[in-house]
This record gives structure tokens, C-alpha cells and sequence, in this order.
């Protein structure tokens, strides 16, 4: 089974343009959830969808929004970057909602930089 | 709320030595807890869980980690490890809200 990819794996950008990540989770996986990882603020969640709708939310500001399509595919948009936005982005599934105890599996990663 | 501390930020060790990485949980309800590595410029990788039954769980790997309520500790333990066993490596549990949430991580570095 392949593993959960993440497009693309680095990306460059320029304050105050906005962002799109992808990530496809592995077939069968339901739940998609999104985390930034920062050497400073270590992994934080941002949410979480399955079935297409968002079932948890951490605490970003709007600017970081999401939506996951019927094929479970999930993209995860930035709007107006800012410098603290520079991150490794990471996308996990799981079979069930992430809420429960199934295991999330991870992709490689978006590495995004913003000058 | 509940939280994951990882005590030590790094640890340095010599190839085919013990190691022990170690994490605290606060929780005032059941646990779910979860050791996950990730090496250099990669995502993350689940080393082994806690949900329930046997407090000793054996992962991958080689690790292991011991779930203890008393002490809310879970750390983690090789008793060799390897080179290839340099990463970070992060400790988690599942909060009331069905959010994972992570320690701060610990870098092992193995040298030869």
C-alpha cells in the first residue's frame, strides 16, 4: 500500500502570498489531520477531517484553513503568509476519526519557507 | 488538559549502549499514549503504543516503553542501540478532544 504523499515537498514564498499543500492519504484512510512543526513550537495540530467535514480545529488563526474531498484527499490553505509561518507542515490519516486510538500515519512533509 | 513532557531536549550516546528517553503525561482521565521517531527530513513514524492491558509494550525497532500510572510516566528503551537509531523522537497522548498532542521532543544522537 503506498504511504501518504504530500505535494509539494518544498515550496517558496514571499510574505503576504498564500499557500496550498495537498496530501493524499493512504487508501482506505478516512481522516486526514494536519500539524506544523517549528523548532520552536515543536508539533502542533491544526485539524482534522474526516468525511469532508472538519471535526477538530487547533488553535491557529483563520488564516490556515483546510477542506478534504470525497476521494478523502486533503488540501490545506494559508492566506496572507507571514514569516512565523515557516514550517515543516505534515499531513497524517488514520482509518477512523483521529479522535480514536487508530494509528495516524504521517507523510514526508511540506516544507514551506516564506521570505 | 493533558499535556506530554519530554525531560531531556537531547541525549547523547554511544553505539550498543542502553538508552532511556523519557516522558511524562498529565492526564486526569484514561490515557492513550504513543512513542513516534522521525529521522532527518522525513514525517513521522510510530514506534509502538499504549491503550490499554500489558503496561510493557514492545515496538519496533528494538524499543520498548513501560506505561506506569503512578509515576504518569511512559519512557521509552533500547537496550543496544544502533547509529541509524539517531532521530527525534516524540512522545504523545490523545487529549480529551481527540487531538494528538506532542512532547517537545528528544534528539538522540548515537556516536560510534
Amino acid at each position: 500500500k503506498a504511504g501518504v504523499t504530500q505535494t509539494p515537498r518544498y515550496l517558496i514564498k514571499t510574505r503576504g502570498q498564500q499557500v496550498t499543500l495537498s496530501c493524499s492519504p493512504i487508501s482506505g484512510h478516512r481522516s486526514v489531520s494536519w500539524y506544523q512543526q517549528t523548532p520552536g513550537q515543536g508539533l502542533q495540530f491544526l485539524f482534522e477531517y474526516f468525511s469532508e467535514t472538519q471535526r477538530n480545529k487547533g488553535n491557529f488563526p483563520g488564516r490556515f484553513s483546510g477542506r478534504q474531498f470525497s476521494n478523502s484527499r486533503s488540501e490545506m490553505n494559508v492566506s496572507t503568509l507571514e514569516l512565523g509561518d515557516s514550517a515543516l507542515y505534515l499531513c497524517a490519516s488514520s482509518l477512523d476519526s483521529a479522535g480514536s486510538t487508530d494509528t495516524q500515519y504521517f507523510g514526508p512533509g511540506t516544507r514551506l519557507t516564506v521570505l | 488538559a493533558q499535556s506530554v513532557t519530554q525531560l531531556d531536549s537531547q541525549v547523547p550516546v554511544f553505539e550498543e549502549a542502553p538508552v532511556e528517553l523519557r516522558c511524562n503525561y498529565s492526564s486526569s482521565v484514561s490515557v492513550y499514549l504513543f512513542w513516534y521517531v522521525q529521522y532527518p527530513n522525513q514525517g513521522l513514524q510510530l514506534l509502538l503504543k499504549y491503550l490499554s492491558g500489558s503496561t510493557l509494550v514492545k515496538g519496533i525497532n528494538g524499543f520498548e516503553a513501560e506505561f506506569n500510572k503512578s509515576q504518569t510516566s511512559f519512557h521509552l528503551r533500547k537496550p543496544s542501540v544502533h547509529i541509524s537509531d539517531t532521530a527525534e523522537y516524540f512522545c504523545a497522548v490523545i487529549n480529551q478532544g481527540g487531538k494528538l498532542i506532542f512532547g517537545q521532543g528528544t534528539e538522540l544522537s548515537v556516536k560510534p
